[in-house]
């Protein structure tokens, strides 16, 4: 069974500090994808990124980096610099591959202040 | 990029009476298309897979005759909540995949039910 942790349920930070989110999974697929997504007040997800458990090279997207390490079953989510326009709660999902269906974990519910 | 629109974004029912949630793929066809649910802040669960011209496949301890799936068409399922109760209320979110076996989805905007 596949399983998603995000230990933290909320952070605080003040705008340009950065701030990592920690994210670990469980499953017994050697092959499965990660994946991070945003959710803002209004709701909707938006996707951020997605990862194969082949590839554990670590992205930088803008102000954003993610660092898969698949000897700790992690992803996390580093924001560097945070602005206010970050908050939101961000959710890290895990699927097998060859299925659509994603198991998310908990979510982190980020709150930037100015 | 694909979208999938999903409508009405929020709705407030009566209890007792059904409401109907629109999912659409608008510019590919989604093969399969999920539905989650959401309770205040709370993660994402997934209710149901549906496959076009066939029968959904419900997640464990999801009613299906309280939650119909319907998935007519490439481009469009429907979740109905029937006889709907305040428990009910929540954020429905769907998202459609182009192809089974794909592990890649694309979400709605989501809906958010309130059954008073």
């Amino acid at each position: 069974a596949q399983k998603v942790t995000q230990a933290q349920t909320e952070i605080s930070v003040v705008e340009k500090e950065d701030v990592t989110l920690d994210c670990v999974y469980e499953t017994r697929d050697t092959t499965y994808y990660l994946f991070w997504y945003k959710q803002p007040p209004s709701g909707e997800l938006v996707f951020l990124i997605r990862r194969n458990s082949f590839d554990e090279q670590n992205e930088i997207s803008g102000r954003y980096s993610w660092n898969f390490q698949k000897s700790t079953s992690s992803f996390n989510f580093t924001i560097t610099a945070s602005q206010v326009v970050d908050s939101a709660v961000y959710f890290c999902a895990l699927s097998e591959a060859g299925y659509s269906t994603l198991t998310f974990g908990k979510g982190t519910m980020l709150l930037v202040s100015p | 990029g694909a979208v999938v629109s999903q409508h009405p974004s929020r709705v407030i029912c009566k209890s007792g009476t059904s409401v109907k949630i629109e999912c659409r793929s608008l510019d590919f066809q989604a093969t399969t298309m999920f539905w989650y649910r959401q309770f205040p802040k709370q993660s994402l669960m997934l209710m149901a897979t549906s496959n076009e011209g066939s029968k959904a496949t419900y997640e464990q301890g999801v009613e299906k005759d309280k939650f119909l799936i319907n998935h007519a068409s490439l481009t469009l399922s429907t979740l109905t909540v029937t006889s709907a109760h305040p428990e009910d209320s929540s954020f429905y979110i769907c998202s459609a995949s182009r192809k089974q076996g794909s592990t890649e989805a694309f979400f709605g905007q989501g809906t958010r039910l309130t059954v008073v």
